[in-house]
């Protein structure tokens, strides 16, 4: 059973840069989809950017150029990196599996790290 | 870029039958996904591709999707199927992924 850990820092300062892991056991990484999706307090579900399998990337307009998603087949691991953050970026970020085409449902999703951009 | 539309809440009795209704322009040529979320953990899927069920989600969701519409469905409604649901589609013209607003569902 594939299994999705995230990993983060927690807190960051305004303005540096965010960097998030998600690392996948059970299964390989390849062949699928990966998003990162997150939720700011209270909010809903919000789209942050996914790979495909042959590493081609899209992002959120939100995000755009401040968003890099990498995956690290040697490690099985997928990565978030965020740039010049601020309090908006704020959230609960999650890794999700996608199926092996864009417009596929995100059938495995972990349990979420929480990050806070605060000085 | 697209937009999802959806009821802020939905309230249910027990035994009874929720709808969820997701709206976006002609959203009948997209595969839409819904989602489970109960308070403090992650999503869930729990109808993907408009109507297919994966393993272990009960065959009491139910999903469709026509014309500008597409609706989950659950029947017999029990208290632990209190939760947020949020529907979401690829968005083709833009490669993106879009999640509706979501829709709380609560068991009187």
């Amino acid at each position: 059973q594939v299994h999705l850990q995230e990993s983060g820092p927690g807190l960051v300062n305004p303005s540096e840069t965010l960097s998030l892991t998600c690392t996948v056991s059970g299964g390989s990484i390849s062949s699928y989809f990966w998003s990162w999706i997150r939720q700011s307090p209270g909010m809903g579900l919000e789209w942050v950017g996914c790979i495909s399998d042959t590493g081609k990337t899209n992002y959120s307009p939100y995000i755009n150029s401040r968003g890099t998603i990498s995956v690290d087949t040697s490690k099985n691991h997928l990565s978030l990196t965020l740039t010049s953050v601020t309090a908006a970026d704020t959230a609960v970020y999650y890794c999700a599996r996608g199926g092996a085409v864009a417009y596929s449902g995100m059938d495995v999703w972990g349990q979420g790290t929480t990050v806070t951009v605060s000085s | 870029s697209y937009v999802l539309t959806q009821p802020p809440s939905v309230s249910v009795a027990p035994g009874q039958t929720a709808t969820i209704t997701c709206g976006g322009d002609n959203i009948g040529s997209k595969s839409v996904h819904w989602y489970q979320q109960k308070p403090g953990q992650a999503p869930v899927l729990v109808v993907s591709d408009d109507s297919d069920r994966p393993s272990g989600i009960p065959e009491r969701f139910s999903g469709s999707n026509s014309g500008n519409t597409a609706t989950l469905t659950i029947s017999r409604v029990e208290a632990g199927d209190e939760a947020d649901y949020y529907c979401q589609v690829w968005d083709f013209s833009s490669d993106e992924d879009v999640f509706g607003p979501g829709t709380k569902v609560t068991v009187l």
